[in-house]
Parts: structure tokens; C-alpha cells; sequence
């Protein structure tokens, strides 16, 4: 079941800060973050494993929330070349090993100057 | 390293056609995926694979067959195309000894079934 990213679209000013949520109804083993720009392959944000862990990189951070199965990105002060779509992925394990990834339908960030 | 590479860039078939979309990786990555990606929903897991020889089913596997003979190679195979599945197809893969790792894409294949 495809986890619920909100909201589905942002429009933002530079410079200005902006939170995607990420919530499931399944317990998850991780949580990654990946950006899309349009007509490109999704890149690698960051990964959120189970345990509460915050995770940062630049001005974008991530927070796991494990016993709400939510997770959060945040972006700090926003530049032009945040824009584009970003998809969380949750992985739940229902194995011993990985089982892949299911992703949500994105949040669209319109960063304009 | 070339990544991850996917071909065609581009296909047109034609409803009941079969084909295969090539994946290929050069970092010795052992878990590979496939997944599709259509307007307003997201990517979809198909089928993915965890080592040579080992293959197991997304979301949505049904019209679409994979097999894992090489760590480097990932076929996707289409028997019998259908328009339901016009749509731009990703290949992934990544590091993993258990758990998922950092995910690498591929350009991606657009492909559109009239």
C-alpha cells in the first residue's frame, strides 16, 4: 500500500522553508527520500532507518517518526534548485531481507524567485 | 562507471508486441528493480531482484517477466504489450546486504503501446 505524501503540490518564494510529510499505515523498516526533476531519473535525498534518527544534508533534513509511521523533509531556506517533485519510499521487510521499495505519488515544490 | 543504463531511450509498439527493456549496471550492485512511473502515481515497484538468480514480484508484475542470469543484467520482458502499460520505466539498483541502500536510477524508458 502506497504510502501518503502531503501535501501533493507547494509553491514557494526563495528562501523560504517548506515540510513534505510521509505517513503509512504499515510498520517500516526505513524510509528514503528521493528528488525528481522533470524528465530526469529520481536522485538519492537520504535514507531514515527505523529509531527516531534525524538525518541532515545541506539545508534539507529528515526526521522518522517509528511509532506514527510517519516520516518528514524538511527544507530550509529554499533555492531555485530545490524545485521538482519529491517521492519518499518506505520499506517494510515482511521478510528476513529487502523486499523493495513502495513509494508515494510525490509532492510537487515550486521554488520561484 | 557508466551507472546504470537502460535501453531503448524511446519504443512505440504496437498492442500484442513483445520486447525487452535492457538494464545494465557497472557497480556490482546486488539488488536490482524495475519499477514504472505514470502521471499522478508514483513508482511502482514490478518486479526487483536481490542476486543473481533470485527474482520476486512488485506491486504490479502481471504482463511483465524478468530474470537475473548476471549481477549486472536485469531484463525486463513485455509477452504481450497491452496501452495499459504506455508508461516510463525505471530500472534501479543499489547496494544491499539486507537492507536497502542508496538507490541508483537509470534515464529511464519511455514506452508507448498504440
Amino acid at each position: 500500500q502506497q504510502p501518503v505524501q502531503s501535501p501533493q503540490a507547494v509553491i514557494l518564494r526563495e528562501g523560504e522553508d517548506a515540510v513534505i510529510n510521509c505517513s503509512s499505515s504499515k510498520a517500516l523498516y526505513s524510509v528514503h527520500w528521493y528528488r525528481q526533476k522533470h524528465g530526469e531519473a529520481p536522485i538519492f535525498l537520504m535514507i531514515l532507518l527505523k529509531g527516531g534518527e534525524q538525518k541532515g544534508h545541506d539545508k534539507i533534513s529528515a526526521s522518522f517518526n517509528e511509532k506514527k509511521q510517519q516520516s518528514s523533509l524538511y527544507l530550509t531556506a529554499s533555492q531555485l534548485s530545490y524545485s521538482g517533485t519529491y517521492f519518499c519510499g518506505t520499506e517494510i521487510r515482511s521478510g528476513g531481507g529487502a523486499d523493495g521499495l513502495t513509494f508515494g505519488k510525490g509532492t510537487h515544490l515550486i521554488i520561484q524567485p | 562507471n557508466a551507472g546504470v543504463t537502460q535501453t531503448p531511450k524511446f519504443q512505440v509498439l504496437k498492442t500484442g508486441q513483445s520486447m525487452t527493456l535492457q538494464c545494465a549496471q557497472d557497480m556490482n550492485h546486488e539488488y536490482m528493480s524495475w519499477y514504472r512511473q505514470d502521471p499522478g502515481m508514483g513508482l511502482r515497484l514490478i518486479h526487483y531482484s536481490v542476486g543473481a538468480g533470485i527474482t520476486d514480484q512488485g506491486e504490479v508484475p502481471n504482463g511483465y517477466n524478468v530474470s537475473r542470469s548476471t549481477t549486472e543484467d536485469f531484463p525486463l520482458r513485455l509477452l504481450s504489450a497491452a496501452p495499459s502499460q504506455t508508461s516510463v520505466y525505471f530500472c534501479a539498483s543499489s547496494y544491499s546486504t539486507g537492507g536497502l541502500s542508496e538507490q541508483y536510477f537509470g534515464p529511464g524508458t519511455r514506452l508507448t503501446v498504440t
